[in-house]
């Protein structure tokens, strides 16, 4: 299997921050990296697939980029609504892997 | 519009079995894998395995391979997710999960409302 690595595994930051959440892969994923948001007590929502395209109806503040074993996620300009957990997932291969998550806080 | 609509809430015993569901709706059911993710309390998301009722071919995580069984009715556009028998361990909230592109596991753009498997004695 394919092993995820997400880093940090929580951080807080202001409103108006930029913050940058990263994605390790134990091999080689090509770009078939996903980022995904979820607030409590809601399913997850796709925020990015495919490592840098931004599924439809994302703010723009959201981006991603990167290839092969190493991501990263960015929220360019925080807001209160970006409060969640975040977590990256591998489609190369099946099992479809995901990190272990990154909780974000709002300061 | 896509939906994916999951069975309620359930409360069973260990060593009872159990089968959950996930009906789909407003999508060529056949031609799109659908999969199943668990997230026990407080923790992330687990990748459990994954089906395409066009064919059944169905795959399992290690982890769960063995443990649970995933299945489709592509008569009822419904899939299934089910135990022969429970453990406490397997308390958790249940989404099944549709990638957003037809063919492929990729992006999960669509996800049911989640079931609550509570196993208790």
């Amino acid at each position: 299997d394919i092993q995820m690595t997400q880093s940090p595994s929580s951080l807080s930051a202001s409103v108006g921050d930029r913050v940058t959440i990263t994605c390790r892969a134990s091999q080689s994923i090509g770009n078939y990296l996903n980022w995904y948001q979820q607030k409590p007590g809601k399913a997850p929502k796709l925020l990015i697939y495919d490592a840098s395209s931004l599924q439809s109806g994302v703010p723009s503040r959201f981006s991603g980029s990167g290839s092969g074993p190493d991501f990263t996620l960015t929220i360019s300009s925080l807001q209160p609504e970006d409060s969640a957990s975040y977590y990256c997932q591998q489609s190369y291969s099946t099992p479809n892997t995901f990190g272990q998550g990154t909780k974000l806080e709002i300061k | 519009e896509v939906q994916l609509v999951q069975s309620g809430a359930e409360v069973r015993k260990p060593g009872d079995c159990l089968k959950i569901s996930c009906k789909g709706s407003g999508y060529s059911f056949t031609t799109y894998w659908i999969g199943w993710v668990r997230q026990m309390p407080g923790k992330g998301l687990e990748w459990m395995g994954i089906i395409y009722p066009g064919d059944s071919d169905t795959r399992y995580s290690p982890s769960f391979q063995g443990q649970v069984t995933i299945s489709a009715d592509k008569s009822i556009n419904t899939t299934y997710l089910q135990w022969s028998s429970l453990e406490a361990s397997d308390t958790a909230m249940y989404y099944c999960a549709r990638p957003r592109t037809a063919g492929t596991t990729s992006g999960i753009a669509y996800w049911g409302q989640g079931t609550l498997v509570t196993v208790s004695s």
